[in-house]
């Protein structure tokens, strides 16, 4: 199982909007509507942001949007601030024996 | 309020064994399927096994298969997995997982426990 293809770098200045990409196949991204997403800082446990391509659990902002077309899915970051520097991954639930399939993971950095 | 605790990490030679564990407190344990999630040092998440509430079902990444073994003990809420045969690739932070309250996602984790495999 391969991991989902996401860009390595993605960077804004404070107050703008980025979007992250999260490619996978018609096995798992474009399978499932199960896609979630991962915010992660430095020695810290990853935080769960989107979970079901679209939801956001309680206490996340709604700055955070999640969406997805064919094998691609995205994630948005409207106005964005400094605490939002971090490394994100999506993840896709594949239905097989090796159920869940994560990105390569995007270090979003905020100028 | 899910709360989980790994323990066992440390440094092994290659070719060597050891054995972690992840408590869970704060929620009915024995209902949850659990995973195991790594991340090598300065590399992504990679999803490692699972295990299913009443133990029958264990999947694992093709890498670990048949050198790691996903168990648990409901009635101590404890997980562990134990690794055989390890080698420098296996260096990573392990954190357990699972998916609470949204479905198919990892919403709550452990801090994670580092392992190093080296001579």
């Amino acid at each position: 199982q391969s991991a989902l293809t996401q860009p390595a770098s993605v960077s804004g200045s404070p107050g703008q909007s980025i979007t992250l990409s999260c490619t996978g196949t018609s096995s798992d991204v474009g399978a499932y509507n199960f896609v979630s997403w991962y915010q992660q800082h430095p020695g810290k446990a990853p935080k769960l942001m989107i979970y079901e391509v679209t939801n956001r659990p309680s206490g996340v902002p709604d700055r955070f949007s999640g969406s997805k077309s064919g094998n691609t899915a995205s994630l948005t970051i409207s106005g964005l601030q400094a605490e939002d520097e971090a490394d994100y991954y999506c993840c896709s639930f594949t239905g097989s024996s090796h159920p869940y399939v994560f990105g390569t993971g995007t270090r979003v950095t905020v100028l | 309020q899910v709360h989980l605790v790994e323990s066992g990490g440390g440094v092994v030679q290659p070719g060597g064994s050891l054995r972690l564990s992840c408590d869970g407190t704060g929620f009915f344990f024995r209902d949850y399927g659990m995973h195991w999630v790594r991340q090598a040092p300065g590399k992504g998440l990679e999803w490692v096994a699972i295990i299913h509430p009443d133990s029958t079902t264990k999947y694992y990444r093709d890498s670990v298969k048949g050198r790691f073994t996903v168990s648990r003990d409901n009635s101590k809420s404890t997980l562990s997995l134990e690794m055989d045969s390890l080698t420098p690739e296996d260096t990573a932070v392990y954190f357990c997982s699972l998916h609470y309250t949204s479905p198919r996602a990892f919403d709550s984790w452990g801090p994670g426990t580092l392992v190093t495999v080296s001579s």
